[in-house]
């Protein structure tokens, strides 16, 4: 167990709709990243959010958005839905640059 | 831009055999190096990293040296068992002159051990 949550596990929607994917990083830790597992993409960093400030963003659509909360938590809203968009969404979190990120389970989007 | 390399799979062995997953990569800075690893139905755990040139990463059973002069960060265990079928990935982080520490992976080697 690495410490970082992620719900729900899995999520299954039709297209054109909105979804919300949610993670809570390991106690004290400042930086939340979140990456996208597809089978053709591979593993893809989307955005990172550190202290509630977005630090960098990846291959990250417009239709998707993303922020990190004063309680350190992070969403990650994907609207517009497309089969495309169908992966396996990973949150990690570490305590800042440099450090080692540790991953949660993921949320399994399946879009119909 | 940063990239990362590894031999495609799947890769099948027999327990006890000798394992070897290879991994170049091309960044501009100075890159921290890891493999992480990914049991069936699971997030990604970090397996071994290594921060600077000649380093070696050990964990469970599994080496692997961080090598500037050929850009390599090959993944060794000599003896594998079947709890070790798994993805393995081999990535980087690069601060280089950005200030953003995303881990840039590559895309994955499936390992299937037989008993």
């Amino acid at each position: 167990d690495s410490g970082v949550t992620q719900t729900p596990k899995h999520l299954i929607t039709a297209t054109g709709q909105r979804v919300t994917l949610r993670c809570s990083p390991r106690s004290g830790d400042l930086s939340v990243y979140w990456y996208q597992q597809s089978l053709d993409q591979g593993l893809q960093f989307l955005i990172q959010y550190y202290n509630g400030e977005e630090r960098a963003k990846g291959n990250i659509l417009e239709r998707f958005s993303a922020q990190q909360f004063p309680d350190l938590h992070s969403e990650l809203n994907l609207s517009s839905l497309e089969l495309g968009d169908s992966a396996l969404y990973f949150c990690a979190s570490s305590v800042g640059a440099r450090n080692e990120q540790f991953f949660g389970p993921g949320t399994r989007l399946t879009v119909l | 831009g940063d990239s990362v390399t590894q031999m495609e799979g799947p890769v099948t062995l027999s327990e006890e055999a000798f394992l070897t997953i290879n991994c170049t990569y091309t960044a501009t800075g100075y890159p921290s190096l890891f493999w992480y690893v990914q049991y069936p139905g699971e997030g990604l755990q970090l397996l071994l990293k290594a921060t600077k040139a000649d380093d070696k990463g050990s964990n469970k059973g599994f080496e692997a040296t961080y090598r500037k002069e050929t850009t390599s960060f090959h993944l060794e265990k000599g003896s594998v068992q079947v709890s070790d079928s798994a993805v393995y990935f081999c990535a980087l982080s690069d601060l280089g002159m950005n200030r953003d520490d995303k881990i840039i992976f590559g895309k994955g080697t499936r390992l299937h051990i037989l008993p």
